[in-house]
């Protein structure tokens, strides 16, 4: 079982809409969590983190998270065109490293 | 510099040379990390810096894979005799917190790497 997991998707939804975005993780001692958005032949960049359990809001994005349940989602509202790549959870590895285990990543597409 | 630089962009490796990957992290960054992702997947963990101090190399794959820090900010990434499975792109971050992975971490653009 890999220690985070993600639909590979793709996930299309239509502009304007809400595309929800989930991650499942494997260890219970994970304390920190992020999304990361990767535009195709580009490096990931850092969109939201989340520490505790519920929602946390910036602009159009919306991370929730839920420690009993090892769940991670990501909402962006009123989702653009420009939204349209692939989005990876991390989920912090813990001990000494605090290394990021990364998700294989869904591939958002935004339909005009 | 602004952002995490790395060098080169792109590399094409003939099956069994070395090739040396560099990272320039943000000025003052403590930690570096480097990470590999091969095509369609997430960055897999290397290795990773404490200014030179190399805490933890258990990601790297073989012991074709070195990487060193000596000074404290420019690392290098080598690979020795190079194989098919190592094309992927190679990624370095760093954070100027002792705890990277607490607070996540800015990636450069990568090292696009194809061994033919």
């Amino acid at each position: 079982q890999k220690e985070v997991e993600q639909n590979s998707g793709p996930l299309s939804v239509p502009e304007g809409a809400i595309a929800s975005l989930n991650c499942t993780y494997s260890d219970r001692g994970s304390q920190s969590f992020f999304w990361y958005r990767q535009y195709s032949g580009k490096s990931p960049e850092l969109i939201m983190s989340i520490y505790s359990n519920g929602d946390k809001e910036d602009g159009r994005f919306t991370a929730q998270l839920n420690k009993a349940s090892q769940y991670v989602s990501l909402l962006i509202r009123d989702s653009q065109p420009s939204d349209s790549a692939t989005y990876l959870c991390a989920v912090n590895g813990g001990g000494a490293t605090n290394k990021l285990i990364f998700g294989t990543g869904t591939l958002l597409a935004v339909q005009p | 510099g602004a952002g995490v630089s790395q060098s080169p962009r792109y590399k094409v490796a003939k099956r069994g040379q070395d090739v040396a990957l560099r990272c320039d992290p943000i000025s003052g960054h403590v930690s570096l990390f480097w990470y590999q992702q091969a095509l369609g997947q997430g960055p897999e963990f290397l290795t990773y810096f404490q200014n030179e101090a190399q805490l933890d190399k258990s990601g790297l794959p073989s012991d074709r894979f070195f990487a060193e820090r000596p000074e404290g900010s420019v690392s290098t990434l080598k690979i020795q005799r190079t194989q098919q499975e190592d094309s992927a792109v190679y990624l370095c971050a760093s954070s100027s917190r002792d705890m990277g992975g607490v607070y996540g971490y800015t990636f450069g653009s990568g090292t696009r790497l194809t061994v033919v």
